[in-house]
């Protein structure tokens, strides 16, 4: 099982560029989440579907806008990047209240200039 | 203040130390407890849950205070595999399903 794929692994970015991350779970998980990492500031929630359909706001959504395609795929798009949003991105998914744990892909690695 | 907090270290041990890592958390709806682990430039991944009776995973123990609010994870005989940072996860459901990162904790295990 490949678990979570995320795509690219590493982009630069110059400001005011857009790009779409993506990310494809193999779980059959109905949870799906976009975490961003800066050093000193852990893992913060950019946004969340709880199920196929649905989408939610995290603790960070400023700035980008995400779609779950279908069950499997759940992609997160900056419409106009900037030097903020260097950082590196974590997709996970998850089976929330049956199974807690949550399974992260490897991340992509952003610089935006 | 951060709802999970952790002391970001480095904690710097010999192999073969004992050494133990507290997460303390704010809100009393917290539920659910997790420890992961994330070595470096890699994803987290769950090392253990944390049980209200405690648990142990070979040399790894994780502990649970609900009075005090923290969790704890004890490593024994420590590795230089085990040289990584150590993230506590906490699951709330006041009202939403919420699952809340700490920081983490860096442990570097020395020769």
């Amino acid at each position: 099982n490949a678990g979570v794929t995320q795509t690219p692994k590493f982009q630069v970015l110059k400001t005011g560029q857009s790009m779409t991350l993506q990310c494809a779970q193999d779980m059959n998980h109905n949870s799906m989440y976009w975490y961003r990492q800066d050093p000193g500031m852990g893992l913060r929630l950019i946004y969340y579907s709880a199920s196929e359909g649905t989408t939610d706001k995290g603790e960070v959504p400023n700035g980008y806008n995400v779609s779950r395609l279908n069950k499997r795929e759940f992609s997160l798009r900056l419409e106009s990047a900037a030097p903020s949003q260097t950082s590196v991105y974590f997709c996970a998914s998850g089976d929330p209240p049956v199974a807690d744990t949550q399974y992260f892909g490897p991340g992509t690695r952003l610089t935006v200039l | 203040r951060k709802e999970v907090e952790q002391d970001p270290g480095p904690f710097n041990v010999p192999e073969g130390a004992t050494v133990a890592f507290n997460c303390t958390y704010s809100n009393s709806a917290s539920q659910s407890f997790f420890w992961y682990r994330q070595d470096c430039r890699k994803e987290p991944k769950l090392l253990m849950s944390v049980y209200s009776s405690g648990n142990e995973d070979g040399r790894f123990t994780a502990q649970l205070n609900r009075a005090s609010q923290y969790i704890s994870l004890l490593i024994r005989d420590s590795k230089l595999s085990d040289s990584a940072t150590y993230l506590c996860a906490v699951i709330r459901t006041s009202g939403t399903y919420k699952y809340i990162f700490g920081t983490g904790t860096r442990l570097k295990v020395l020769a």
